[in-house]
């Protein structure tokens, strides 16, 4: 099984600031199979990145992703007031496909 | 446009059973595998079980192993997971998502399944 692991768990920043999130897996995992996803309270998860660096349709580009072998990240240029929710990377291949244990994005 | 809702979660008493249901639409459900993929309460995502589109493979998360059923009703556009033996840790929001090449590019809004007496 590969556990991802993601840093930090809690990222305080104000709009406007550049926001990193780092996933970090235990094993190599094929960049066609990390994706990233968002999630707000009371809303469906949605996808923003597969493939490690593609961005899902309708996502701005201000999200962009990049890595390859253990490490990957996140990055959101310049954060917007609705960009604040909870954000996972994903290992899509192989069973269990495993999620890392996600990091907030909150408002300083 | 494409819809899944989650249906069926409710209480239940450690040890019973439980059926979740998700009716899907606005896409050929029978091409696509289908996943189960649950959250505890203030906590992260956990992938749950898949099934292909035939029905004829099917995996699960160890946790769940002889305990849950992934099933799917292709004439009714629908995914069900049988949940039986129910423990206190299977106690989640409950999230039928549509697979994808790559990732999962639709979800539910999930259902909540708590196990307490």
């Amino acid at each position: 099984e590969i556990v991802l692991t993601q840093s930090p768990g809690t990222l305080s920043l104000s709009p406007g600031e550049r926001a990193t999130l780092s996933c970090r897996a235990s094993q190599s995992v094929s960049s066609s199979y990390l994706a990233w996803y968002q999630q707000k309270p009371g809303q469906a998860l949605r996808l923003l990145i597969y493939g490690a660096s593609s961005r899902a349709t309708g996502i701005p580009d201000r999200f962009s992703g990049s890595g390859s072998g253990t490490d990957f990240t996140l990055t959101i240029s310049r954060l917007e007031p609705e960009d604040f929710a909870v954000y996972y990377c994903q290992h899509y291949g192989s069973s269990p496909r495993t999620f890392g244990q996600g990091t907030k994005v909150e408002i300083k | 446009e494409v819809q899944l809702v989650e249906s069926g979660g409710g209480l239940v008493q450690p040890g019973g059973s439980l059926r979740l249901s998700c009716a899907a639409s606005g896409f050929t459900f029978s091409s696509y595998w289908m996943s189960w993929v649950r959250q505890a309460p203030g906590r992260g995502l956990e992938w749950v079980a898949n099934i292909k589109q035939d029905g004829s493979e099917k995996y699960y998360v160890d946790s769940v192993k002889g305990r849950f059923t992934v099933s799917r009703d292709n004439a009714k556009n629908s995914l069900y997971l049988q949940m039986n033996s129910l423990r206190a840790e299977d106690t989640a929001v409950y999230y039928c998502a549509r697979d994808g090449t790559y990732s999962y590019p639709y979800w539910g809004q999930g259902t909540l399944v708590t196990v307490s007496s």
